[in-house]
């Protein structure tokens, strides 16, 4: 079955320091993985996805086959980026898209 | 383009009543997904189209909940009768070929 697994509810780290927020997948077909953020009472945006290889707001995430995760990561997080992020799943042929539960974070001054 | 249009962006309402939510996604978009959002079950899916046709409504809670995409700028999600558990605020999204999906804002349910 396909799943999205986000194993922290909630992450806490102080501004400037490093933040890595973690997904795993479940998927025997080919993956395209992306990441969500929702601001507080927004609406979600697409953050980034592994098929662009970019970096968002500093954040990038490397698609992993062999460990099937999809990490998000950011050198210094800063105050902005508290808010609820989400892993996702689309499935072959893009139709169908699964979420993780969501990862809260919130970076203290 | 305005993004995807969700109404009402917040409806109370009594148990037992109906309830309709209205999207309307990206023009061009073929693909429309319906989505709950709870504390405590987070982001589900309940149900997607793909050019207006219904793929998998795996998702739907129970048979009160229903959806219908009659043509590719519109779509409901109807609860009948509704119930307090139903309270969430449920999202509409829709997906180009290729991207990701981009969110309406989303109507908070609350049936009391």
């Amino acid at each position: 079955a396909q799943r999205v697994t986000q194993p922290e509810k909630l992450l806490s780290v102080f501004k400037g320091a490093p933040v890595e927020l973690k997904c795993n997948y479940s998927y025997s077909g080919s993956p395209e993985l992306f990441w969500y953020v929702q601001y507080s009472r927004q609406r979600l945006q697409l953050l980034l996805r592994h098929i662009s290889r970019e970096s968002i707001k500093g954040f990038t995430a490397d698609l992993n086959k062999g460990e099937t995760s999809f990490h998000l990561k950011k050198p210094f997080a800063q105050e902005e980026d508290s808010a609820m992020y989400y892993c996702a799943l689309s499935l072959t042929g893009g139709f169908k898209t699964i979420f993780g539960a969501g990862t809260r974070l919130f970076v203290k001054a | 383009d305005a993004g995807v249009i969700q109404s009402p962006r917040h409806e109370v309402t009594e148990m037992g009543q109906e309830v309709t939510l209205r999207c309307k996604p990206i023009s061009g978009h073929n693909s429309l997904f319906w989505y709950r959002q709870t504390m405590m079950r987070g982001l589900e899916l309940l149900i997607y189209f793909n050019n207006n046709v219904p793929i998998d409504d795996s998702g739907m809670p129970e048979d009160r909940f229903s959806a219908k995409m009659p043509n590719a700028s519109f779509s409901t999600l109807k609860i009948q009768p509704s119930e307090p558990r139903d309270s969430a605020v449920y999202f509409c999204a829709s997906r180009g070929a290729g991207g990701g999906a981009f969110f309406g804002q989303g109507t908070r349910l609350t049936v009391v």
